[in-house]
């Protein structure tokens, strides 16, 4: 098994720009999160779906924040315009619906500067 | 207040000693219990999960106590590979279906020291 893949792993992007992260789940898993970690916050859930349908996005930052999961195993967050403040460690991970604990992906470390 | 609290250490100890993390939840419904271990730079990655009142994996042994709503891992006998922060995490959902996100505590820090 692969994994939960993230790409890329790393981004540094100008202010303003879009940035759009992506998260391929593990076969067979139907729960997908996307969280954000950083020093002053730890991480903290953005959004999550379960069989692709959002469960609950209450802690997407703003509008600029958006999520989309177009098929049972992959998933995109895409930031526009960006700002420094998003600069973080964009962590998704997935479980099954009854899951025990997640499986988290490498993550995307992203520098808006 | 925060669903999973944690003392963020950090906690330095010699080689071969014995360190004790210690979560409160808030929920007093919350069914399961994981702890996770991030490396730095790291995803955080099960480390265990925490049945009924308690398991032992090796060197590791986490117990649960329901009535004051807190969790401890205990690490025996701490290796340098040890050194990593220490995630204490809470499902509130039980059986409710369609709910399945997870609570996650800031996390503890540990250094072990040669």
């Amino acid at each position: 098994d692969a994994g939960v893949i993230q790409s890329p792993r790393h981004e540094v992007t100008e202010m303003g720009q879009e940035v759009t992260l992506r998260c391929k789940l593990i076969s067979g898993h139907n729960s997908l999160f996307w969280y954000r970690q950083t020093m002053m916050r730890g991480l903290e859930l953005l959004i999550y779906f379960n069989n692709n349908v959002p469960i609950d996005d209450s802690g997407m930052p703003e509008d600029r924040f958006s999520a989309k999961m177009p098929n049972a195993s992959f998933s995109t967050l895409k930031i526009q315009p960006s700002e420094p403040r998003d600069s973080a460690v964009y962590f998704c991970a997935s479980s099954t619906l009854t899951g025990n604990g997640y499986t988290f992906g490498s993550g995307t470390r992203l520098t808006v500067v | 207040r925060k669903e999973v609290e944690q003392d963020p250490g950090p906690f330095n100890v010699p080689e071969g000693a014995t360190v004790a993390f210690n979560c409160t939840y808030s929920n007093s419904a919350s069914q399961s219990f994981f702890w996770y271990r991030q490396d730095c730079r790291k995803e955080p990655k099960l480390l265990m999960s925490v049945y009924s009142s308690g398991n032992e994996d090796g060197r590791f042994t986490a117990q649960l106590n329901r009535a004051s709503q807190y969790i401890s891992l205990l690490i025996r006998d701490s290796k340098l590979s040890d050194s990593a922060t220490y995630l204490c995490v809470a499902d509130p959902w039980g059986d409710q279906t369609g709910a399945n996100n997870l609570f996650f505590g800031t996390g503890t820090r540990l250094t072990v020291i040669p």
